[in-house]
């Protein structure tokens, strides 16, 4: 079946430090690869996604590039800040089939940037 | 536009309990998915709903059913509770159905089962 693994956290970072949190998936086909990123208190956000290899998400300062050949998405962001603060997760979608609309998430990374 | 609305935000049942929660899309949207979310098991999808119909199912026993109306709200009931079953629910909506869709999510409601 379908896998997401990511980094184990917390992380804790200074304030405009690089960030990279690693995520590696399993999947039959080519799958669209998501990361969402959960704030203390309230539901997902979607912070970027690529649907097809060597796509490039970006959002708000995060990149992460859709590689096929290591099945790698890494989420980067080259200058953190305190409210980059929150758990980030990864995740896949199949792009067909009958689970083609379950998201099958990692188990998060927690992030906590310092001042 | 209003994002996706969860009630109740907070819940406390007890074991052998039957719980029902609620989600309300946003305005247009006509899917619906359910995840639970807990410390141990993570993020894991429940079933999906497309104009009233069960689209997808997760690996949930069947004490875990869901629902959606024609104004594409969908709720969620668990009987017979179990203390396992204490999580974050979450509620995301999209516009429609399949890979290309973006699903926006919902702040949860926190069930506790004592």
């Amino acid at each position: 079946g379908n896998s997401v693994t990511q980094m184990e956290g917390p992380v804790t970072l200074s304030e405009e430090a690089f960030l990279t949190i690693n995520c590696t998936y399993t999947a039959t086909g080519y799958p669209s690869l998501f990361w969402y990123v959960q704030y203390p208190g309230e539901g997902l956000q979607l912070l970027l996604k690529a649907t097809k290899a060597d796509d490039k998400g970006s959002n708000k300062g995060f990149e992460a590039t859709y590689r096929k050949e290591t099945t790698s998405f890494h989420l980067e962001k080259g200058s953190v800040q305190v409210s980059d603060s929150a758990v980030y997760f990864c995740a896949l979608s199949p792009n067909s089939g009958a689970g083609s609309y379950q998201l099958t998430f990692g188990k998060g990374t927690k992030l906590s940037v310092i001042p | 536009k209003a994002g996706v609305t969860q009630t109740p935000r907070y819940l406390i049942k007890t074991r052998g309990q039957q719980v029902t929660l609620s989600c309300s899309p946003i305005s247009g949207h006509r899917s619906v998915s359910w995840y639970q979310q807990t410390p141990g098991q993570g993020l894991q999808f429940l079933f999906e709903y497309f104009s009233e119909t069960q689209r997808n199912k997760g690996n949930f026993p069947g004490r875990f059913s869901g629902r959606q109306f024609s104004n594409s709200r969908s709720e969620m009931n668990v009987s017979t509770l179990e203390l396992g079953d204490s999580a974050l629910y979450l509620c995301a909506s999209s516009l429609g159905t399949g890979w290309r869709e973006t699903q926006y999510f919902g702040p949860g409601t926190r069930l506790l089962v004592l």
